[in-house]
């Protein structure tokens, strides 16, 4: 069966980095794209970009740029998401979700598959 | 930048149909997705492309999206049931999530 499992909960000071990551498995890997989207305590979800291992591609909000980045590891089904310069607003759980592409424009269509997330949280 | 708007806060009742909105400009013209989230888990895929349901996802769900405003539908409606539902549509190639309905099931 389908699983992304993630990487445990983390604390960082405000202006330092994290990665966290996405391992999968239980579907071909390179079929389908992995998102990042993130939910601060009591708000709602915000996507925070995308990759794909088969096009060799990268994609996230301009908001997020030069902050942000996505990077996998194809040889161990990984994903990985490093934020830098963490702010208190930073903190957050952290969900990757697996999403099935478009055959026109290779982008990602909608979310069909979760990790739990991983809290991060920011405080000094 | 595109903005979808749903109600904070829904209630049913049990056994009856709930219904919560989606409100976009032009929405008609996207692909709606919507989400589940019950307390402390993460969100999961109950309707994809304006109507269609994931194996495993009950027929009580159902979508709809015309004009401005796409509807999720939960008939029957369970205790189960309650929880936050988000619609998601990509515009410009952002992902965009509502704000997210609290489904309250009386």
């Amino acid at each position: 069966q389908v699983q992304l499992v993630q990487s445990g909960p983390e604390v960082r000071e405000p202006g330092a980095s994290v990665k966290v990551s996405c391992t999968a498995s239980g579907y071909t890997f390179s079929n389908f794209v992995i998102n990042w989207v993130r939910q601060a305590p009591g708000h709602g979800l915000e996507w925070m970009g995308w990759i794909s291992t088969s096009q060799d591609t990268v994609d996230s909000p301009q908001r997020f740029q030069g902050r942000v980045t996505i990077t996998a590891d194809t040889s161990t089904n990984t994903v990985h998401l490093e934020v830098r310069n963490l702010r208190s607003d930073d903190t957050a759980i952290y969900y990757c979700a697996r999403a099935p592409t478009s055959t026109i424009s290779g982008r990602p269509i909608y979310f069909d598959f979760w990790g739990r997330g991983t809290l991060v949280t920011v405080s000094s | 930048s595109y903005e979808l708007t749903q109600p904070i806060s829904v209630s049913v009742a049990l056994g009856q149909t709930a219904s919560i909105s989606c409100g976009g400009k032009r929405l008609g013209t996207k692909n709606v997705h919507w989400y589940q989230q019950t307390p402390g888990q993460a969100p999961r895929l109950v309707i994809y492309r304006d109507f269609h349901r994931p194996s495993g996802i009950p027929e009580r769900f159902s979508g709809s999206n015309s004009r401005d405003t796409a509807t999720l539908n939960i008939s029957r409606a369970e205790a189960g049931d309650d929880g936050d539902y988000y619609c998601q549509v990509w515009d410009t190639n952002t992902g965009i999530f509502g704000g997210g309905t609290k489904l309250t099931v009386l």
